[in-house]
Parts: structure tokens; sequence; C-alpha cells
């Protein structure tokens, strides 16, 4: 299986930061990548597919990009909205995998 | 609008079975791969399993995790895909997702279903 890993597994930020996580793969996934976003209580969402792209009606305060094998997500501009755990989930093969998470609080 | 709804979560006693369905609307059911996912109390989340739409051969996979104890079907006629889950264990305690991708074999969650609540216990 291929292991994910998502680093910090949590962070504190103020409002109007700048977020960066990161997720890396442990074998070459190309850009089968997604990111979740997930709510306490709520269902997970899908922001980026294909490593980079923006899933339409996502805020563009949310970003993502790859070097290498590593894998980041990045908030422009952290608002309260964005309390959640963030979750990267490879899909090149099977079985799917995803990271531990990121959770985002703010200070 | 593409809607999933699952039922069939409760308490239930380690080592009994149980099934979970995903009723869809919206959209045409026998298309389209379902996936499941699950996410334990205080956990990450955690893909379970899929099944293909009958077109691409309609098989299933499933996480290492669980194969062996998971079964997904589809019944393509009533647009329900279904879990089952043998020989419960407290750690399979979660809440059970299922969910449908952009493509037709999607292994993505794009839409989901509002959750299904397992409580493994005695």
């Amino acid at each position: 299986d291929i292991q994910m890993t998502q680093s910090p597994s949590s962070l504190s930020a103020s409002i109007g930061d700048r977020v960066i996580f990161t997720c890396q793969a442990s074998q070459d996934i190309k850009y089968s990548l997604n990111w979740y976003q997930k709510k306490s209580g709520q269902v997970p969402k899908l922001l980026i597919y294909d490593a980079f792209n923006l899933e339409p009606n996502v805020p563009s305060r949310f970003s993502a990009n790859v070097s290498g094998p590593t894998f980041t997500f990045a908030i422009d501009s952290l608002q309260p909205e964005d309390v959640a755990s963030y979750y990267c989930q490879q899909y090149q093969s099977l079985p799917l995998t995803f990271g531990g998470g990121t959770k985002v609080e703010v200070k | 609008e593409v809607e999933l709804i699952e039922s069939g979560g409760g308490l239930i006693q380690p080592g009994r079975s149980l099934k979970l369905s995903c009723l869809s609307s919206g959209f045409n059911f026998a298309d389209y791969a379902i996936n499941w996912f699950r996410q334990a109390p205080g956990k990450g989340l955690e893909w379970v399993g899929f099944i293909r739409p009958k077109s691409y051969g309609g098989k299933a996979d499933y996480a290492s995790s669980v194969k062996g104890r998971f079964n997904i079907s589809r019944d393509d006629s009533k647009g329900i895909a279904h879990l089952q889950v043998k020989s419960l264990k407290t750690e399979d305690t979660a809440v059970y997702y299922c969910a449908r991708g952009r493509y037709y074999i999607s292994t993505s969650g794009l839409y989901w279903g509002q959750g299904a609540l397992v409580v493994v216990s005695s």
C-alpha cells in the first residue's frame, strides 16, 4: 500500500495568516492526489483534485502544488470557516490511501 | 441533483454482521463506481472499498484492513449499493459514507452521503 504522510498533524494560526501543510507519498503517485476538507459534524468536501486543480465554487484562497515527491496545500488569508481537518488522498493505485490529516485551528 | 443516502447503521454487538445501504438519485447509478469511506471517532478518513460499474467489470476492491470481512455489492435496477460487514469488531465503529466521483470509474469522493453511524459494542 502507498503510505501518505501529512505534516504537521495540527497547526494554529491567526485569521489572515497564510497556512501551508504538506503530504508526501511513499511511491510515485504522479499527480493523482486529492485534498479534502472535513469539518466537525459535516461531510468531507473535495477541494483539490489532480494535485492542484481547484474544484468549482471552492474559494480561491485555497491552492495546492507539487514539487517532486512533496504535495503542498495552502490557505491564503485564513478565515474562521476554514477551521477543519484537511486530508490528502492518493488514487494512483489501489488501495486508495489517505494521509493522517492536518487539523487547522484559529489562535 | 446527485444525492446519496446511507441507511442501516446502529448499535451492534461484536462478531455480528451488518449491511449498510446507499440509495442514489439524480444520476444514472449504473454508470458510476461507488466508493465507501469511514471515519472512526477521533480518527482520520479511511477508504473502505469501491465497486466498479458493470461496464467496467463490476468488480469490487477493498482496503487491506478490511479485505475478507467487507463485501460491496450493487443493485443497478434499484440504484442502491450495499456494504456488508461480517464479524464486526469494536474498531469498526465509525461513520460510514458512500460517495461518488466525477467520472464513471472515479475513486474520489465528490458527492457524499450524509453518513451512517455504526457503533460496535457489547
